[in-house]
């Protein structure tokens, strides 16, 4: 079974609108982690934000925010006033277990294409 | 405080030749993670390393690839006798010694390997 599942392969967002990229998970360990990663053409990935199980808070980090509902096992990003320079690759990660010496492996899903069209 | 390097961006091997990749970590960080991605894919693990230790190489293939970290300079993935299923980009990320809650992975810029 997948362990990360991207069901969008692409979006089309007009410039300004809000997005909401999805994202579910498959893990029966209570203590995980889950991360987002932008990949622009030019091939870098970048950490945009994490948020953990044991969370209370939905996680945000200017215009980003991650919609976690545990119950159903999803973490879906939310951009909000789509900018052209969001146009990109995203991916959704997960590492699971306890963290005892540093972070442990990272499980990745198969990215969605985001354009954003002016 | 300078990001992940890797070296190089751009790699050419002809099949059979030994491809070396380079990753230095962030400033601070003792923990590396070497991934590699497929066109159209996502991130495949491939492994772990602390300095000088291989903590956890379950998703490096079997034959011809290994990984160092030595106590002095950078994290090393090798694969020798390349052949053109290995052609991909390479990412090496890393992070800090655990510190809590998030640990997260910071990624280097890659390394395209093309194999001909």
């Amino acid at each position: 079974a997948q362990k990360i599942t991207q069901t969008q392969p692409g979006m089309f967002v007009q410039e300004k609108e809000a997005v909401t990229l999805d994202c579910t998970y498959d893990t029966s360990d209570p203590s995980y982690g889950l991360f987002w990663y932008k990949q622009p053409s030019s091939g870098e990935m970048i950490f945009l934000i994490y948020q953990g199980s044991y969370d209370q808070q939905n996680a945000t980090e200017g215009r980003y925010s991650l919609n976690f509902q545990k119950a159903r096992k999803s973490a879906n990003l939310v951009i909000s006033a789509s900018q052209l320079g969001d146009s990109a690759m995203y991916f959704c990660a997960m590492r699971e277990g306890i963290i005892v010496q540093g972070a442990q492996k990272l499980v990745f899903g198969q990215g969605t294409r985001l354009t954003i069209n002016p | 405080n300078a990001g992940v390097m890797q070296n190089p961006r751009h790699l050419v091997r002809r099949r059979g030749q030994e491809a070396r990749l380079r990753c230095s970590p962030m400033k601070g960080h003792s923990h590396v993670y070497w991934y590699r991605q497929l066109p159209e894919e996502g991130l495949k693990f491939m492994v772990y390393l602390q300095k000088e230790n291989i903590i956890d190489e379950s998703g490096m293939p079997k034959e011809r690839f290994s990984a160092e970290f030595p106590k002095e300079g950078p994290s090393i993935l090798r694969i020798q006798q390349v052949v053109r299923g290995d052609s991909a980009a390479y990412f090496c990320a890393s992070s800090p010694p655990s510190s809590g809650s998030t640990d997260t992975q910071y990624f280097g810029p890659g390394t395209r390997l093309t194999v001909l």
